[in-house]
């Protein structure tokens, strides 16, 4: 199974700073035949489901702030905040899409500083 | 609106059996995969199962392969888990989540869960 490792497991951030969340996968989810990253990430506010954010590791789902971006490829991946909100305090997960069984993060906790 | 509502969910004993259903509006189910994932209490997510557009691409993970059982009825628009030979290991929320393609991939509508207890 591919194992997903995010960090940090926790970021404290303050208003209109940068957040940025790392994710490595044991192996590379990189498919070369098509050049894409099989590899998205979630956010989840307490007490919801989890959200889409980004898929094909850079590409953003319709209605999500362009101030969240996904970059990476092969193994290594980063989540990035440009400018932090007050509604972006969440648990971010990564999730690799690449082989069965599908695999997530452990998740990294974003809060406010 | 797209809407995916589960149900199903309950307190149930070690080694018994619990069918969760998932129910589906607001979009061609027919036209596309959907996953099962769960989420214990405290801790992150774990993929269960997927299911491809017409049942005939399913996969699980190791740790419920041999137990649980996907299923669809796309006539329905309703998707299913059946869970056999329970354990407390497997107490968690159990989302329901629509995949944007055709073959399982990713998650990109999902529900708000139902609750699975396994205690004696």
């Amino acid at each position: 199974d591919i194992v997903m490792t995010q960090s940090p497991d926790s970021l404290a951030v303050s208003l209109g700073e940068r957040a940025t969340i790392n994710c490595k996968s044991s192996q590379s989810v990189l498919y070369s035949s098509n050049n894409r990253n099989y590899l998205a990430w979630y956010q989840q506010k307490p007490g919801q489901p989890p959200k889409l954010l980004i898929y094909w590791a850079s590409t953003r789902e319709s209605g999500v702030p362009d101030r969240l971006s996904g970059s990476g490829s092969g193994t290594d991946f980063t989540l990035t905040i440009s400018s932090l909100q007050a509604e972006d305090v969440a648990v971010y997960y990564c999730q690799q899409y690449y082989s069965k069984p599908y695999t997530f993060g452990q998740g990294t906790k974003l809060e406010i500083k | 609106e797209v809407q995916l509502v589960e149900s199903g969910g309950g307190l149930v004993q070690p080694g018994r059996s619990l069918r969760l259903s998932c129910e589906a509006s607001g979009f061609a189910f027919g036209d596309y995969a959907m996953h099962w994932v769960r989420q214990a209490p405290g801790r992150g997510l774990e993929w269960v199962s997927g299911i491809d557009w017409n049942g005939g691409n399913i996969d699980y993970a190791d740790s419920v392969k041999g137990r649980f059982t996907i299923s669809r009825d796309n006539a329905k628009n309703s998707l299913f888990l059946q869970m056999n030979s329970l354990r407390p290991e497997d107490t968690a929320l159990y989302y329901c989540a629509k995949d944007p393609t055709t073959k399982p991939y990713y998650m990109d509508v999902w529900g708000k869960g139902t609750t699975v207890t396994v205690s004696s």
